[in-house]
C-alpha cells in the first residue's frame, strides 16, 4: 500500500517549457487534490476533482491544467512554465469528507 | 475572502511542557476543520478533524478546541517531546463538506530537551 506517489521528486525547467506532474494513489478515494506550497504562504489549492472525469478550479489555477486519468491518477500540467511557478507542488486524496493524505511533493524551480 | 491565521513566529518550548497554537479565521463558517504535521521537505499528515458540533477532540497527547463564536480552534500538545518539533497545518473546509480545504501558513513548534 504505497498511499500518494508523486513522480518526479526534482525537476528543474527553463522559462516557457513545459511539463507534466503525475500523481497515483491507491486508496481509491473519489477526491483528488493540487496544491502549491510557498515559503510563508502555506498550502494553495490548484484544481481539485471531486470524482473520476470531474475537476475544478481552485484559489490558484492560472497557468495550469490538470487532467483526472482514472480513478487513480490525476496529473497537473503547466503548458509554460513561469519563474513565478518555482513552488513545491503537493498531490492529495481523501474520501468525501475527511482526511487528506498527502505525496511527497515535487520540487519544481523554473529559471 | 476566507483569511486564516496562524502565529507565523516559531513556538520554543521545554520538553514536558504543554504547547498550544492558535488558528484563527473570518469571513466564513467551516463545517470542520483539520490539523495536520508537516515536516521538513515532507508532505502534510492528517492529525485531527473537528467539526463545527464539537467543542473539543482528543487523541493520544493532542487536543484540538474549536469556538465558531470566536472563530478559533486551538490546538494542544501536552508532555511534549522533541519529537513533536514540526511545523503545524490549520485547515478549513470552505465548501460546507465537500473537503475543499484552505491551509494557513503554519507554526513551527521547537521543543528543547
Amino acid at each position: 500500500n504505497a498511499g500518494v506517489t508523486q513522480t518526479p521528486k526534482f525537476q528543474v525547467l527553463k522559462t516557457g517549457q513545459s511539463m507534466t506532474l503525475q500523481c497515483a494513489q491507491d486508496m481509491n478515494h473519489n477526491s483528488m487534490y493540487w496544491y502549491r506550497q510557498d515559503p510563508g504562504m502555506g498550502l494553495r489549492l490548484i484544481y481539485y476533482s471531486a470524482s473520476e472525469g470531474t475537476t475544478d478550479k481552485g484559489e490558484v489555477p492560472n497557468g495550469y491544467n490538470v487532467s483526472r486519468l482514472n480513478k487513480r491518477e490525476f496529473s497537473l500540467r503547466l503548458e509554460s512554465a513561469a519563474p513565478s511557478q518555482t513552488s513545491v507542488y503537493f498531490c492529495a486524496s481523501s474520501a468525501r469528507t475527511s482526511e487528506q493524505f498527502f505525496g511527497p511533493g515535487t520540487r519544481l524551480t523554473v529559471l | 475572502s476566507q483569511k486564516i491565521e496562524q502565529n507565523s513566529e516559531a513556538l520554543n518550548i521545554q520538553e514536558g511542557k504543554t504547547a498550544t497554537l492558535t488558528c484563527n479565521y473570518t469571513n466564513y463558517s467551516p463545517a470542520y476543520l483539520q490539523w495536520y504535521r508537516q515536516d521538513p521537505g515532507r508532505g502534510p499528515v492528517f492529525l485531527l478533524l473537528i467539526r463545527e458540533n464539537e467543542k473539543e477532540k482528543r487523541k493520544e497527547r493532542l487536543k484540538v478546541t474549536f469556538d465558531t463564536t470566536l472563530k478559533q480552534s486551538l490546538f494542544h500538545i501536552t508532555a511534549s517531546q522533541p519529537a513533536d518539533s514540526a511545523t503545524y497545518l490549520c485547515a478549513l473546509d470552505m465548501t460546507g463538506g465537500y473537503n475543499k480545504l484552505i491551509f494557513g501558513a503554519g507554526t513551527r513548534l521547537a521543543v528543547h530537551p
